[in-house]
């Protein structure tokens, strides 16, 4: 079975900082894994993915991933925060096994407030 | 290009009662999904597509929800004798294939069981 951790409810975080959101997995194999953004009243929007090669992944709006194979971590980072960034951030992960389920097990969720 | 849409947004429905919810991926792919999202959680899998047949079906929650996929495009969700506890957001996703692609995403159903 496949799962998602994101031990953080809420993350409050300052205009200009840097923020982290944290996210670990559990795969029987090979992980491919994913960050989405959900504004309010809105779909989930795709920001990043990791499949393979590079440790640490760049995408949309300025965000980056890196994952870590030891500790099964792929936190979310931005070197300086927006207050446009607060959202709801969900991690996803879905296993490279042929015999792995194809769909997305999401974590919970963290929310993200930046202030300004 | 267009995206994912789900008709209705909103539905409000009473216990016992048969909905339809409806799904039209981006044209072209061929692997669609259907999640549900409750208060305060993560999308969880009910079901996915590929093409016509329902790949898997494993997350669907008892035999009161069936879906399908006729013609390989619109996709619709049925749920037989609502539950209150069927209230949450229904979303649906579509991707390329089944390669690891991301997913992208509808805006979601509303469904609410009085």
């Amino acid at each position: 079975a496949q799962s998602v951790a994101q031990p953080e409810d809420q993350v409050n975080v300052a205009e200009g900082n840097p923020l982290t959101v944290k996210c670990t997995y559990s795969v029987s194999g090979n992980p491919y894994l994913f960050w989405y953004v959900q504004y309010p009243n809105r779909g989930l929007q795709f920001l990043l993915k990791y499949i393979t090669g590079d440790n640490l992944v760049k995408g949309s709006y300025g965000f980056e991933a890196e994952f870590n194979k030891s500790q099964t971590s792929f936190h979310l980072k931005k070197p300086s925060a927006l207050v446009s960034d607060s959202a709801l951030y969900f991690c996803a992960v879905r296993d490279m096994a042929g015999t792995g389920r194809r769909a997305l097990t999401f974590g919970s969720g963290t929310r993200l407030q930046v202030q300004p | 290009g267009a995206g994912v849409s789900q008709t209705p947004s909103n539905k409000v429905t009473e216990k016992g009662k048969y909905v339809e919810l409806r799904c039209d991926p981006i044209s072209g792919h061929t692997a669609l999904y259907w999640y549900r999202q409750s208060l305060g959680q993560g999308p969880e899998f009910l079901i996915y597509f590929q093409g016509t047949g329902a790949a898997d079906d494993s997350g669907l929650p008892n035999d009161r929800f069936f879906a399908v996929r006729p013609e390989g495009s619109v996709s619709t969700l049925k749920i037989q004798r609502t539950e209150r506890g069927d209230s949450a957001v229904y979303l649906c996703a579509s991707s390329p294939d089944p390669a690891p692609n991301e997913q992208f995403f509808g805006p979601g159903t509303r469904l609410t069981v009085l």
